[in-house]
Order: structure tokens, then sequence, then C-alpha cells
């Protein structure tokens, strides 16, 4: 059974730091793209960043690009999302989500969430 | 403001067909898949249907997608208490280079 579990949110001040982090299981990690998408409270899904199998050319949002970076270490089954400088607008629940392709190019094909991670920005 | 428009809430009576709308562009629905998702409060999303009308196993009959130009569609028939639910469409959009998603709909099952 596919399992992914989102870890590392929390409260942090505007300006700061957060690394999210996503275990998978139940699947060939290093066989599929990965996907970040968020959700602030009340509102609806936001696209975050993308990136495929291999965990090159991580694509991003322009909301967040140039403050968060994404990777996966496929040795530990495990994505990760940076996230530097943080506003308040950030504050949102943040989903991992597995994809059925090696590259999400093209594509909006979440087929497996995580249960979310909730990050709050805030003085 | 959601590059796709839904409309923020929908109802129906249990037994009613209900459609839900989701508007965009020549640069995401027009050129692209359309995919759909539903969420119950406090839960994660789940794809419901993707690649405009297709179903992941699991899901009933009673949910159906279609595509037409640069708007789609998700109507549910034999509406039922346990759908009530919010459902988001999405799609790739080509002039964003991303994925985007309308702002929900929420349906309440009278």
């Amino acid at each position: 059974e596919v399992q992914l579990l989102e870890s590392g949110g929390g409260l942090v001040h505007p300006g700061g730091s957060l690394r999210l982090s996503c275990e998978a299981s139940g699947f060939t990690f290093d066989s599929y793209a990965m996907s970040w998408v968020r959700q602030a409270p009340g509102k609806g899904l936001e696209w975050v960043s993308s990136v495929s199998g291999s965990g090159g050319s991580p694509k991003f949002a322009d909301s967040v690009k140039g403050r968060f970076t994404m990777s996966r270490d496929n040795s530990k089954n495990t994505l990760y999302l940076q996230m530097n400088n943080l506003r308040a607008e950030d504050t949102a629940v943040y989903y991992c989500a597995k994809e059925p392709y090696f590259d999400s190019t093209g594509y909006c094909h979440f087929e497996k969430w995580g249960q979310g991670s909730l990050v709050s920005v805030s003085s | 403001q959601s590059v796709l428009a839904q409309p923020p809430s929908a109802s129906g009576t249990p037994g009613q067909t209900v459609t839900i709308s989701c508007s965009g562009s020549s640069s995401n629905i027009g050129s692209n898949d359309v995919y759909w998702y539903h969420q119950l409060p406090g839960t994660a999303p789940n794809l419901l249907i993707y690649r405009n009308n297709h179903r992941p196993s699991g899901v009933p009959d009673r949910f159906s997608g279609s595509k037409s130009g640069t708007s789609a569609s998700l109507a549910i028939s034999g509406l039922r208490s346990e759908d009530e639910a919010d459902y988001h469409c999405a799609v790739w959009d080509d002039s964003l280079s991303g994925p985007v998603f309308g702002g929900g709909t929420k349906l309440t099952v009278l």
C-alpha cells in the first residue's frame, strides 16, 4: 500500500526557515515524480513544486520561487521541501503527493496524497 | 484569485444529479487534461477523475467528468449524503508552466 507521511511543520516567525519531509513507502520511490501542494486555511489548493523521479530540475510556483527548494533522497525514500524567508501568506497545510509518471511536466495527476503538515508563519 | 473559476458552492437533494463547472482558458483547459479532486473536511484530497473523464479504481460510476473547449464539468448522479465535500478542478497551465487549481466548490447535500 502506498503511504506518504509528512513531518517538519510547525510555527515559525516571518523570515524564518523550515524543512518539511515526506517519507514514502509501498512503491518504487525513484520511479515516480513527487510534488508539494499546499492549502491555506479556508482556501483552495495551490501547487508549490514538483520534481522528477531522478530529482533533477525541480519546478516551483512563482509564489515560492527563489525562497523554497525541493529535493529527494531516493536512498531514503524521502522528499524534502526547504522553505526559507517564510511569509505570513505561506501559512498552510502542506501535502506531498505522488504522481504516476517519472516526470510530471504537463500533468496534475496527484494519485496519492499524504495527510499534510501544518506550517504557521506568525510573529 | 484562482486561475480556474469554480462556483464556491453547490447543493442538491439525495438522488439528484449535481454538476460542478470549472472554467479556464486556452493555455490550460483548452490544451490540457482536467483532473478533479474530492476532499472531506479536515482530510487530504483524493483523486476523483483523471484525464478529463477517467475514474481511478474504487470511484463509483456516479461520478463523471467532461470537457469542452475551455470549460470542464464534474457530474455527480444519485447524490448521497456522503458526497458532501469540497471538489477541486486542476489542469496544467502552459503559460505558467505548472499545475493550477480552481478555488474549490463546497457541495452540500440537503
